[in-house]
């Protein structure tokens, strides 16, 4: 199964501001999965997006899709010290078995 | 039923001994997923069962490492004759079968020294 690969590595913001991250991916999928991580916890899911949709809202989280260009991207709205986590996008192979994840995007939201 | 549990959730061990740890997943899963996680790093694959059959496993899995999910419920993830370079957090997450649309969920993690 293939990773997704998130953009950037580090993201540090002020608190109020947005955060955008990408993720870019190789194969054709039937979903892509955005999850969180705090500091030595387990990850949380956040987010689906089909491969037929190109837009999806929760709450203050907006995630697109463009299987075109095989990316993904996850935007946070009016961020808060709490979304200081790791970011991770799993992208679902058509023909997938399993959940693979790339190194994260470490995000620091300043107070 | 509250979610993936493991147990335990930090273990220290000397070099050589062997480990095992447990994870109980959501009773409806049929999906089982191991990783492993050093600080820094992504998750990485190691193993996943669907009920009580072990459908892959990572190249990266050493014939020290065995996984088993006798009768489809919970899991054990045992490492035998431990390394310093075992050391890291070790997360397991259920799941329905991939291409429903469906989530993982995962556990806390179990952490593992090894001195």
């Amino acid at each position: 199964s293939q990773q997704g690969e998130e953009d950037p590595q580090a993201l540090s913001i002020q608190e109020g501001e947005n955060a955008t991250m990408n993720c870019s991916y190789k194969t054709s999928i039937n979903n892509l999965q955005w999850y969180r991580q705090n500091s030595g916890r387990g990850l949380v899911h956040l987010i689906l997006i089909r491969s037929n949709e190109r837009e999806k809202h929760s709450g203050r989280l907006r995630v697109t899709l463009d299987t075109s260009k095989k990316s993904s991207s996850l935007l946070i709205t009016a961020s808060r010290a709490a979304d200081t986590a790791s970011y991770f996008c799993a992208p679902e192979e058509t023909r997938g078995s399993r959940l693979t994840f790339g190194e994260g995007t470490q995000l620091t939201v300043n107070p | 039923d509250t979610g993936v549990s493991q147990d335990p959730r930090h273990k220290i061990t000397k070099r050589g001994q062997n480990v095992t740890f447990r994870c109980d997943p959501i009773s409806e899963h049929n999906r089982l997923y191991w990783y492993r996680q050093t600080l820094g790093q992504g998750p990485e694959f190691l193993t996943y069962f669907q009920n009580e059959a072990q459908l892959e496993k990572s190249r990266l899995l050493s014939d020290r490492f065995s996984a088993e999910r006798p009768k489809g419920s919970f899991s054990t993830l045992e490492i035998q004759r431990t390394e310093q370079g075992d050391s890291a957090m070790y997360l397991c997450a259920s799941s329905f079968p991939l291409g429903q649309g469906t989530e993982a969920f995962f556990g806390q993690g179990t952490r593992l020294t090894v001195v």
